[in-house]
């Protein structure tokens, strides 16, 4: 089956600094890469869908000077959070739709990033 | 935008059946996916329903009605590892992007 990894698993880091998020899809290619964000006990929000080649489409109230998104290859995505904060801690889940795929329901998640600013 | 409702919590008895229900308003729609969360794990894939009716796997189904903006999920022969949140999510817009729901915590009781 098709295969999504996120690096890392989990990361604490000191309020200010910059946390980088690789999402990776294994088995296959995608030529479309989603990013969510879900607090606890919350459902999960996208905050951007992100293509091969091009820029991400941001949702709103997301700010895309804070939330870098790259996505460089067909295999891999980039999530940098810029001057992270403590609200910042959260889990960051990306998912992978494959090449070809049709439209509607293929995506496959990786296991998360769990984030904790201090 | 996108809003969807479900209920936040539902208890079962295991060997029961439950039904979640699941509530939307959006433009631009394409279909309904349902998806299951265990505590710290990562969202799986359970159904997704593009055209009314129900979809049947294995012990659970899936119910989607265009017209009433409506669907469900249903989980037939409850076993306890059911026992995690469930999400209804609906794909719209031009790049299919999938916004979930409110999320329905399930406990399955002896």
């Amino acid at each position: 089956g098709a295969v999504v990894s996120q690096h890392p698993s989990w990361v604490i880091c000191k309020s200010g600094t910059s946390v980088k998020i690789e999402c990776r899809s294994l088995d296959f290619q995608a030529t479309t890469m989603f990013w969510y964000r879900q607090f606890p006990k919350q459902s999960l929000m996208l905050m951007a869908t992100s293509n091969e080649g091009s820029k991400a489409t941001y949702e709103q109230g997301v700010e895309k000077d804070k939330f870098l998104i790259n996505h460089a290859s067909l295999t891999l995505s980039t999530l940098t959070v810029t001057s992270a904060h403590p609200e910042d801690s959260s889990f960051y889940i990306c998912s992978a739709r494959p090449q070809g795929a049709a439209l509607y329901n293929e995506q496959f998640f990786g296991p998360g990033t769990r984030l904790t600013v201090l | 935008g996108q809003s969807l409702e479900q209920p936040s919590e539902v208890t079962a008895v295991e060997g029961a059946i439950v039904q979640i229900n699941c509530t939307y308003q959006t433009s631009g729609f394409y279909g309904l996916s349902w998806y299951q969360q265990h505590d710290g794990g990562a969202p799986t894939f359970l159904s997704y329903n593009a055209l009314d009716g129900l979809e049947e796997t294995g012990r659970f189904s899936s119910f989607l009605s265009r017209s009433d903006s409506y669907g469900y999920l249903l989980l037939q022969e409850l076993q306890m590892k059911d026992s995690a949140s469930y999400f209804c999510a609906v794909h719209s817009g031009g790049y299919q992007k999938v916004t979930f729901g409110t999320g329905t915590k399930l406990q399955v009781i002896p």
